[in-house]
């Protein structure tokens, strides 16, 4: 159980443009959902945390206005990254967690997905 | 910034020998929870271990965490060739909330 999918798993886009990436839980309702960025042989830099039916907060730093995040469902959050430029390229990684977890805290990771901006 | 600091960032040892890996962290905690994240693929939770625990074990993984040092480690024993990967300590602060991840450490095993 606890399997969080992510689509699409890669995805190469022309600079302007927009681009969204879904992360959805399978087998359970996710109440918290979390974007990270990573770029290459770095750390996961959180970019904001998402409620189901509110506002995401957003990390010091990242851009609201280009990183759109809608968790409008408790298995669907989307993360839309804006007028896309070749500094936006990356690994977008998601994660989701439940109030009903097993273990509190506990996390569940989706795949990722790696974006390229030409 | 928040996020930990691992030790060291590049680790290569012969494989069945033990490797260990160091995560600092800068502020109190509620828990702390190591990953591994293959090339370019998604992370793989190995385990977690709260503020009030000091060690733990899981299989050929061993976890400590001294709160009065604000610093963990992850041992593990008898390294395999699959154990290559990359390492992430991540730390929480309150129930269901964000975590950070620390800069993460890159273990080769040789064959």
């Amino acid at each position: 159980g606890a399997v969080v999918s992510q689509h699409p798993s890669r995805v190469i886009c022309k600079s302007g443009t927009s681009v969204k990436i879904e992360c959805r839980s399978l087998d359970f309702q996710a109440t918290t959902m979390f974007w990270y960025r990573q770029f290459p042989k770095k750390s996961l830099m959180l970019m904001a945390t998402s409620n189901e039916g509110s506002k995401a907060t957003y990390e010091q730093g990242v851009e609201k206005d280009k990183f759109l995040i809608n968790h409008a469902s408790l298995t669907l959050s989307t993360l839309t990254v804006t007028s896309a430029h070749p500094e936006d390229s990356s690994f977008y990684i998601c994660s989701a967690s439940t109030s009903g977890s097993r273990i509190a805290y506990e996390q569940y990771f989706g795949p990722g997905t790696r974006l390229t901006v030409t | 910034s928040q996020q930990g600091e691992e030790d060291p960032q590049a680790l290569s040892i012969q494989e069945g020998e033990n490797a260990t890996m160091n995560c600092s962290y800068k502020t109190s905690i509620n828990n702390l929870q190591w990953y591994r994240q293959n090339s370019g693929r998604g992370l793989v939770h190995l385990i977690l271990i709260r503020s009030n625990e000091r060690e733990k074990h899981s299989g050929r993984l061993r976890v400590t965490l001294d709160t009065s040092k604000k610093s963990s480690s992850l041992l593990i024993t008898a390294s395999r060739a699959a154990d290559t990967a990359s390492y992430f300590c991540a730390t929480g602060y309150s129930s269901a909330s964000k975590i950070i991840f620390g800069s993460g450490t890159r273990l080769s095993i040789r064959p």
